[in-house]
């Protein structure tokens, strides 16, 4: 099966860039979706087919996807961007989920 | 505005039957894949199956299959997911949501319902 990986916490100081990255193998010959979660909500799309961005999304929000790595990037990330990330791919017809990473603003 | 509408929590004992519901509220929900997504309590998310409602096309996670049965009424457009003998290891929380295919890789979850708990007792 495919496996997508985070790191399971990333912290960053507020109004610096935060980078979120998952992995997985030959990642880049795919699209990557990235949700993010917080406290008692459900996940919101932040990020679709690596790098296009659904409307409401702040323009700080970017995605790349090269090789093996797909990196949420977040600049001049704010409190309000604590949140859980998760990556999301398709794989032999199936949703494939990263674990997850706690992003921390302080 | 597109919505998904979940039932509401749910508390069972081990060996019971359940039925989750997630209504399609302005859009017709026979039109796009709709999927469930587990998140047990402190973890990830993960899925369930995917099931496509106009044809009734249906994949379930290796994880899952065997244990739950989603299916949809038209009718109603509302979809479920079921199962016919709970454990305690089914408590969690449980999404439906909208599945946008683009491309080969690029499906994604665009439209989410707010979640069901369930509880299950031993």
């Amino acid at each position: 099966s495919y496996d997508l990986t985070q790191p399971p916490s990333v912290s960053v100081s507020p109004g610096q860039t935060a980078n979120i990255s998952c992995s997985g193998d030959k990642l880049g010959e795919k699209y990557v979706t990235w949700y993010h979660q917080k406290p008692g909500q459900s996940p919101v799309v932040v990020m679709y087919q690596d790098k296009k961005r659904p409307s409401g999304i702040p323009a700080r929000f970017s995605g790349s996807n090269s090789g093996n790595t797909a990196t949420l990037t977040i600049s001049g990330t704010q409190p309000m961007d604590e949140a859980d990330y998760y990556c999301q791919t398709w794989d032999s017809d199936t949703v494939v989920l990263g674990g997850g990473t706690k992003l921390t603003v302080l | 505005e597109v919505q998904l509408v979940q039932s509401g929590a749910e508390v069972k004992e081990a060996g019971e039957t359940l039925k989750l519901s997630c209504l399609g509220s302005a859009y017709t929900l026979t039109n796009d894949w709709i999927g469930w997504v587990r998140q047990m309590p402190g973890t990830g998310l993960e899925w369930v199956a995917i099931m496509s409602p106009g044809d009734s096309e249906t994949t379930y996670s290796p994880s899952f299959q065997g244990r739950v049965t989603v299916s949809v009424d038209k009718a109603s457009n509302t979809a479920y997911l079921q199962w016919s003998s709970l454990r305690a290891s089914d408590s969690a929380l449980y999404y439906c949501a909208r599945l946008v295919r683009v491309g080969a890789t690029g499906h994604y979850f665009d439209y989410w319902g707010q979640g069901t708990l369930v509880t299950v007792s031993s």
